[in-house]
């Protein structure tokens, strides 16, 4: 059963960084590309961006390039988001997701991330 | 970027009705257009892949369909099971783009 379990999620002020983890479980990691997105909490969705299952390509929504990172630990079956300066309209639920039958076959439960001083 | 009009925002319906959910895509996105589930608390869940296709383990009551970049979603014999939020979603060209979903509720 494919499982995606993300962590690192909480309360942030403006401008620190975070790092979310999302532990994936179930299936080979290393042979699928991995998807980021989030939801505000008005519900709407947002994808952040994506990575080859070798680490070696990222692809990023342009109004989130410059201040998020993701990244890949196939040994330890790990998807990363590095986020900076956070911002409070980046205080949404992060999802990590699989593919499947398309790019975003699978989600994980999410993780909470609140911006605020 | 790929805009996604999704319409209506919320709907309510009843037991049994049929309902259908749109998506209109501001250029062409093939079949490269998903619908998912999502309901509260919960994550969201694929529903229909390639415009018209089940995902495997979804009732045959759901349904895909396209009219150019109009995109459906069609629900029959609407149960108590199907409230929640819709999303549909293009994966046609980055940066991959969502619709602003839709509530649906049972009266």
């Amino acid at each position: 059963e494919v499982q995606l379990v993300e962590s690192g999620g909480g309360l942030v002020k403006p401008g620190a960084s975070l790092k979310l983890s999302c532990v994936a479980s179930g299936f080979t990691f290393s042979d699928y590309w991995m998807s980021w997105v989030r939801q505000t909490p008005g519900k709407t969705m947002e994808w952040i961006g994506d990575i080859k299952y070798d680490g070696s390509y990222t692809n990023y929504a342009p109004s989130l390039k410059n201040r998020f990172t993701i990244s890949r630990d196939n040994a330890k079956s790990t998807l990363y988001l590095q986020m900076s300066n956070v911002r409070s309209e980046d205080t949404a639920t992060y999802y990590c997701t699989r593919a499947s039958n398309n790019p975003l076959g699978y989600w994980g439960q999410g993780v909470m991330v609140t911006v605020s001083s | 970027d790929i805009q996604m009009t999704q319409s209506p925002s919320s709907m309510s319906a009843s037991l049994g009705d049929t309902v259908t959910i749109n998506c209109l895509a501001s250029q062409d996105i093939g079949n490269y257009l998903s619908w998912y589930q999502q309901k509260p608390g919960k994550s969201p869940k694929l529903m229909i892949y390639g415009a018209t296709n089940l995902e495997d383990g979804v009732p045959s009551r759901f349904s895909g369909s396209r009219s150019g970049s109009d995109y459906s979603l069609t629900i029959n014999s609407l149960g108590y099971d199907d409230e929640g939020i819709y999303h549909c979603h293009q994966y046609y060209e980055y940066p991959w783009t969502f619709g602003g979903g839709t509530k649906l509720e049972l009266k």
